[in-house]
């Protein structure tokens, strides 16, 4: 079955503790990317990755790190976690840079206190 | 840049009822337009897309057009269900070549037995 799949689906964590959220992807897809989600502005973009070893920033990039060592995984790593960045985050592949569909994981809320 | 605008929610209506959805976007160029569904607890699935101009992507029972004269892309559904209750995004392909889709704020549909 065609999917992206996150973890964990929920953390609980303080302020400073360094943590990753894993997001693999089994459709060969050469775009990937991070959203978080808010209450009233929808999602917003993280980080994208056009292929394995190329990363940029995207919307809302403040606090956050990617890498994409492998095509299938493409896990964001927040160093030193805040409580701003209390959020419900996604994960989300797509085959081509412009014009096409993403498809996107289960979601992971992250609580920072 | 470009953006979408979504009416604001949430939208309550009773079962069989007709739903409207409006979304409207300023765009440069001619970016492919989609709607994404999220049920409650799960992550974002497409739900129709539409790839050019007076295109319309149905699904499901709902239907939008794709109408560049009024940069518009409104959610139709003849007679709505209690399944259908979730949060309804309307988004645009970037065309930046990122893999970015830009989304309104979304809107919460609840339909009531």
């Amino acid at each position: 079955e065609a999917q992206v799949t996150q973890n964990p689906r929920y953390l609980i964590t303080v302020t400073g503790k360094k943590l990753t959220v894993t997001c693999s992807q089994n459709m060969n897809h050469e775009y990937m990317s991070w959203y978080r989600q808010d209450p009233g502005l929808g999602l917003r973009q993280i980080y994208y990755s056009m292929n394995v070893e190329v990363t940029d920033k995207g919307d809302v990039p403040e606090g956050y790190k990617v890498s994409r060592k492998e095509k299938r995984n493409f896990p964001l790593i927040l160093e030193s976690p805040s409580p701003n960045q209390t959020s419900l985050y996604f994960c989300a592949s797509s085959p081509g840079g412009g014009n096409t569909e993403a498809f996107f994981g289960q979601g992971t809320r992250l609580t920072v206190v | 840049g470009n953006s979408v605008t979504q009416m604001e929610g949430p939208v309550t209506l009773s079962e069989e009822a007709f739903l409207t959805i409006n979304c409207t976007y300023t765009a440069t160029g001619y970016p492919s337009l989609f709607w994404y569904v999220q049920y409650p607890g799960e992550g974002l699935q497409l739900l129709l897309k539409a790839t050019k101009a007076d295109d319309k992507g149905s699904n499901k029972g709902f239907e939008a057009t794709y109408r560049k004269e009024t940069t518009s892309f409104h959610l139709e559904k003849g007679s709505v269900q209690v399944s259908d209750s979730a949060v309804y995004f309307c988004a645009l392909s970037d065309l930046s070549n990122t893999g970015k889709l830009i989304f309104g704020q979304g809107t919460t549909l609840q339909v009531k037995p």
